[in-house]
């Protein structure tokens, strides 16, 4: 009954290789999120999602595309991955816009 | 533009009161929030300011000024397991969130 899941946790590929992270949230909320967290622990918003619309789109290279069937599940999509993606990803949800929000447990992503 | 500042470190002792400061800028400001991350998990949500004044949440009181664009995360009678990165967030009225750059927390014996 884990309420933000994520998978895989972790995940190593080559570069130029194309993957996808999946996140699911059971806690009806309307609002999922997408964060970059780098080596130095700097947290950053990439996608926000409310209703399964894209709400925020910050400044992510066009590689990385967010999708969201229901507003249950948001996926993340990065095609040609380079080494700076090396990251942790994180999905959250949050009733509502900018609330409190809930963090699933982490994509940890390694590019060689 | 949103810009958030917090202390990249603090050090303090089983038992004492720390305090850290978050300041922002931040266009259409609505509400703070301050989240815990210890090492290798993901962050946890604290509590959230959306009014001036403070929050209390059992040993941890959070506090906001939104007419000096500042805020802080109290903690009382520290303990080990406080020993953490904790960050501030700014959120807006588009429902957007942006971290400050963390802030580490270390408890000494």
């Amino acid at each position: 009954d884990t309420a933000v899941s994520q998978t895989p946790k972790y995940l190593v590929t080559q570069m130029g290789n194309d993957k996808s992270i999946k996140c699911e949230q059971n806690l009806g909320h309307d609002t999922m999120y997408w964060y970059k967290q780098d080596s130095k622990k700097f947290l950053k918003i990439m996608f926000s999602y409310n209703n399964k619309e894209l709400i925020i789109n910050e400044t992510v290279p066009n590689r990385f595309s967010p999708k969201s069937p229901d507003k249950a599940h948001l996926n993340l999509h990065i095609n040609s991955l380079e080494l700076g993606d090396s990251a942790v990803y994180f999905c959250a949800s949050s009733q509502s816009r900018g609330g409190e929000q809930y963090f699933g447990p982490g994509t940890r992503l390694t590019v060689t | 533009g949103q810009s958030l500042e917090q202390p990249s470190e603090v050090t303090a002792v089983e038992g004492a009161i720390v305090q850290i400061n978050c300041t922002y800028q931040t266009s259409g400001f609505y509400g703070l929030s301050w989240y815990q991350q210890h090492d290798g998990g993901a962050p946890t949500f604290l509590s959230y300011n959306a009014l001036d004044g403070l929050e209390e949440t059992g040993r941890f009181s959070s506090f906001l000024s939104r007419s000096d664009s500042y805020g802080y995360l109290l903690l009382q009678e520290l303990q080990m397991k406080d020993s953490a990165s904790y960050f501030c967030a700014a959120n807006t009225n588009a429902g957007k969130s942006t971290f400050g750059d963390g802030t580490t927390l270390t408890v000494k014996p």
